[in-house]
């Protein structure tokens, strides 16, 4: 597609649930990234997948999180047993990996409400 | 950690003055980049300036870099109801093969017709 997709656009669950957030990215674009934002905060990295390199997961804030990225394009994060504290709008990128002269492009994001 | 931190926190001006918003940062960087994001959703891509640069233009918008000083200024021009948004810097400081940005916490920008 022209741009990097996110599906769901929002997204209710209930605490204790588990919960699976989509991306795809920019086609060619061999990077790609997840970063969470709180309301009215700056963005949090998450996650970092680069080809077929072992992915930066230096983000994660516990073992609750995890995400996979299939055959080089979808990527996957999925929260386990979903807390209150988990609500944020969960935003994914795509760019050129190692060509530092272009920016990210970022999907709309997905907005998580745990309640 | 944050590497980029914007400066003011928010920002009110009359359409058709000019906004500065400012960027410091803590360590060496390959490049730094600005972003706009509306309505809390995905951030949009406005410019990039290298390290080895220290000024750069793109229509209303102008870029500066002091590494000496470890910040960044962007200026929006002529401004416009539609540039209502937060902006954020963000910066590129890895190493050579990897590529990841950290962002600060934006400023938030009202521009009141």
């Amino acid at each position: 597609g022209a741009g990097v997709s996110q599906s769901p656009s929002n997204k209710v669950t209930e605490k204790g649930k588990d919960v699976e957030l989509r991306c795809d990215p920019i086609s060619g674009h061999t990077a790609l990234y997840w970063y969470r934002q709180s309301l009215g905060q700056g963005l949090e990295f998450l996650i970092y997948f680069q080809g077929n390199s072992a992915p930066d997961k230096s983000g994660l804030p516990s073992d609750r999180f995890s995400a996979e990225r299939t055959g080089g394009s979808v990527s996957t994060l999925t929260i386990q047993r979903t807390q209150q504290e988990d609500s944020a709008v969960y935003l994914c990128a795509s760019s050129f990996a190692g060509q530092r002269g272009y920016g990210y492009t970022f999907g709309s994001g997905t907005r998580l409400t745990v309640v | 950690s944050q590497q980029g931190e914007e400066d003011p926190q928010a920002l009110s001006i009359q359409e058709g003055e000019n906004a500065t918003m400012n960027c410091s940062y803590k360590t060496s960087i390959n490049n730094l980049q600005w972003y706009r994001q509306n309505s809390g959703r995905g951030l949009v891509h406005l410019i990039l300036i290298r390290s080895n640069e220290r000024e750069k233009h793109s229509g209303r918008l102008r870029v500066t870099l002091d590494t000496s000083k470890k910040s960044s200024s962007l200026l929006i021009t002529a401004s416009r109801a539609a540039d209502t948004a937060s902006y954020f810097c963000a910066t590129d400081a890895t190493a050579a093969g990897s590529y990841q940005l950290t962002f600060g916490k934006g400023t938030k920008l009202s521009v009141i017709p």
